[in-house]
């Protein structure tokens, strides 16, 4: 079966600071899309960076960045110079290219410390 | 932004009682879903549409039905709404199974009593 797995309920940084957020996924698939989107307070999901498996360089997105380990099925995001609006729950997802299928991880709430 | 409208954007009702939640688009995206949001559990897909009169299953479609008559609308219906149902409405849409990226609603959060 396919899961993502986000391990990390909650997280707190301090401003300005750099924060790592873990997630790894299971699949027999070898191309797909990798997401992680923002939920602030207002509850709307933001996308924040998407990863496409065959791409071995790492996206990045001004302070948005990843770690994609394809072997190890781990898609960690990085956000560096933490600002206050940074607050938000956290959701990594996957989809295999060409389905319907996403699949969502439980989420991981970031608090940003003034 | 894909243009997505979710009504209601509040709703209270009573156990037994139907209730239909609305997503419009704007985008002429083919694939359109109906997530549930439940703390603990992320998003799970109760419903999704592929096309006018497509739509299948999720992993959560018990208890709710879905319709697409047009490809800017997409019906949620709880025929009879139970106090499990009580989660916040996610509606997301797509372009096409090869582009990735879904763009989302604001939600509807549901409570129902």
């Amino acid at each position: 079966a396919q899961t993502v797995t986000q391990s990390q309920p909650e997280m707190s940084v301090q401003e300005a600071e750099t924060v790592t957020l873990s997630c790894t996924y299971d699949t027999s698939e070898s191309d797909y899309y990798l997401f992680w989107y923002k939920q602030p307070p207002s509850r709307q999901m933001i996308l924040v960076i998407r990863q496409e498996a065959y791409k071995q360089q790492n996206a990045t997105e001004n302070r948005f960045s990843v770690n994609f380990q394809k072997a190890a099925k781990s898609f960690s995001l990085k956000i560096s110079d933490s600002q206050l609006g940074d607050a938000a729950m956290y959701f990594c997802a996957y989809s295999p290219s060409g389905t319907y299928k996403y699949i969502f991880g439980t989420g991981t709430r970031l608090k940003v410390l003034a | 932004d894909a243009g997505i409208t979710q009504s209601p954007r509040h709703k209270v009702t009573e156990t037994g009682t139907p209730v239909t939640l609305r997503c419009h688009q704007t985008e002429n995206h083919r694939y359109m879903y109906w997530y549930r949001q439940d703390p603990g559990h992320g998003l799970r897909l109760i419903h999704y549409s592929y096309g006018v009169k497509d739509t299948d299953k999720g992993e959560v479609s018990d208890g709710y039905s879905v319709s697409r008559s047009k490809t800017e609308d997409f019906l949620l219906t709880l025929e009879s709404a139970t106090s499990s149902q009580t989660s916040v409405y996610f509606c997301a849409t797509q372009a096409g199974a090869n582009t990735g990226e879904l763009f989302f609603g604001e939600g509807s959060r549901l409570t129902v009593l």
